[in-house]
Formats: C-alpha cells, sequence, structure tokens
C-alpha cells in the first residue's frame, strides 16, 4: 500500500516555542492531505483539509493561526504548531489521499508533541 | 452531521475466543467504511476497507460486514491472540456532498488474556 511519513515522531518544546510536523507521501501524489489531532484514550478529530496549492478549510473550533498549514507540493504538507502551549500536547495524525477511484486515504505514524 | 459509535467501548476476552466489534454511522450516505487497528502511542494501521457498494471483505482471520441502509459494520476477529490486543476504530468517509470526509468512532480497546 502507499506510504506517508511523519516526522518527527516526538517532540517535547517549550512553552511559547513554535513545533513543525512534516508529512510526506513517499510513492504517490497527495492532492488532499488532512491533520487531527487525538487526546489520550480519545478518537481522532480531523483539524483541517489542505488541497496542494490552495489555503486549508479548517474544522470548527480549529484556530488557523495557531495551527499553520502549508501544502505547497503534491507530496508535502506541514503542520506548525505557533506558541505552543502545554494544552496543544497531543498525538497528531497527518493522512494523505491521491486522486484514485477508491478515495482511500493512507495514514501517517504521528507525532506526540508534549509542551512544557 | 455524522456521528459513529462504537460499541462496546472496551473488551476483554481469553485466548482464542472470537472477537465482535460493532460500529454504528448515523447517516448512511457514505463512501466508504475502514476498520483501523492502533496500538498504545503509535499511528494507524489499515485492516479493512469497504466500499459502499461492497457488503463485507475478509482478510485472513479478520472480516467486516456494511450494512449500509441500516448504518452498521461488525468487524469479526477469529480465534483471537494476544497479539490482537489494541484499539480498533471504524471510521466512515462520507460522499462528496457531505465533505468527503473521514468521521472516526471512539473506538474499542480489545485486550486478549493468555
Amino acid at each position: 500500500g502507499a506510504v506517508v511519513s511523519q516526522h518527527p515522531s516526538r517532540v517535547i518544546c517549550k512553552s511559547g516555542t513554535s513545533v513543525k510536523i512534516e508529512c510526506r507521501s513517499l510513492d504517490f501524489q497527495a492532492t488532499t492531505m488532512f491533520w487531527y489531532r487525538q487526546f489520550p484514550k480519545q478518537s481522532l478529530m480531523l483539524m483541517a483539509t489542505s488541497n496542494e496549492g490552495s489555503k486549508a478549510t479548517y474544522e470548527q473550533g480549529v484556530e488557523k493561526d495557531k495551527f499553520l498549514i502549508n501544502h505547497a507540493s503534491l507530496t508535502l504538507s506541514t503542520l506548525t504548531v505557533t506558541s505552543a502551549h502545554p494544552e496543544d500536547s497531543s498525538f497528531y495524525i497527518c493522512s494523505a489521499r491521491g486522486s484514485g477511484a477508491k478515495n482511500i486515504q493512507y495514514f501517517g505514524a504521528g507525532t506526540r508533541l508534549s509542551v512544557l | 452531521k455524522q456521528e459513529v459509535t462504537q460499541i462496546p467501548a472496551a473488551l476483554s476476552v481469553p485466548e482464542g475466543e472470537n472477537l465482535v466489534l460493532n460500529c454504528s454511522f448515523t447517516d448512511s450516505a457514505i463512501y466508504n467504511l475502514q476498520w483501523f487497528r492502533q496500538d498504545p502511542g503509535k499511528g494507524l494501521t489499515s485492516l479493512l476497507l469497504i466500499q459502499s457498494s461492497q457488503r463485507e471483505q475478509t482478510s485472513g482471520r479478520l472480516n467486516a460486514s456494511l450494512d449500509k441502509s441500516s448504518g452498521r459494520s461488525t468487524l469479526y476477529i477469529a480465534a483471537s491472540q494476544p497479539g490482537d490486543s489494541a484499539t480498533y476504530l471504524c471510521a466512515v468517509k462520507g460522499v462528496k456532498a457531505a465533505g468527503n470526509k473521514l468521521t472516526f468512532g471512539g473506538g474499542t480497546r480489545v485486550l486478549v488474556k493468555p
């Protein structure tokens, strides 16, 4: 199956710093990428959807100025958590979808963010 | 708005017993339904994907059924093993008119005791 690489897998940072998470589709062109957040023992919640070359569409309640998403190419999307605070500590997972007819999303391995 | 519910939230069985995990969704206008496995602190592993036109999919000891009209899917895992212990997530992909989004259920945490 298709491979989505997410980096880093774990990041610990001080409050107030910004953190960038990368999501790459390794063997297909991702026309659409999705960013999810997962709190402990909870399910995945969609944060935003981005199409290559366009601005991301954010879900209700997600601050677009805090969670900056860039989808500059068909194989790379980045999520930047700006001025991170302890409440932003969570598991972030990206997903990528190509243009195939089966409409399948492939998931990265996730990034554990801990803000001290 | 699509809502996906998984019952039970947690399940503990002795090794060898069959597992039955349930998933229900409120909007039957779906493109596909997918079952995932998630180990603690890890990402998602796709197990089975059922397109809206299909009624079931099988892979080894896993079988997933889909009844779109009643908004239900069931994941069967035969002859469970301790290595099957994980959280299982059901996710429904809406049709384009519904935003084409993947909506996840809350998951079922499974423990298979040796």
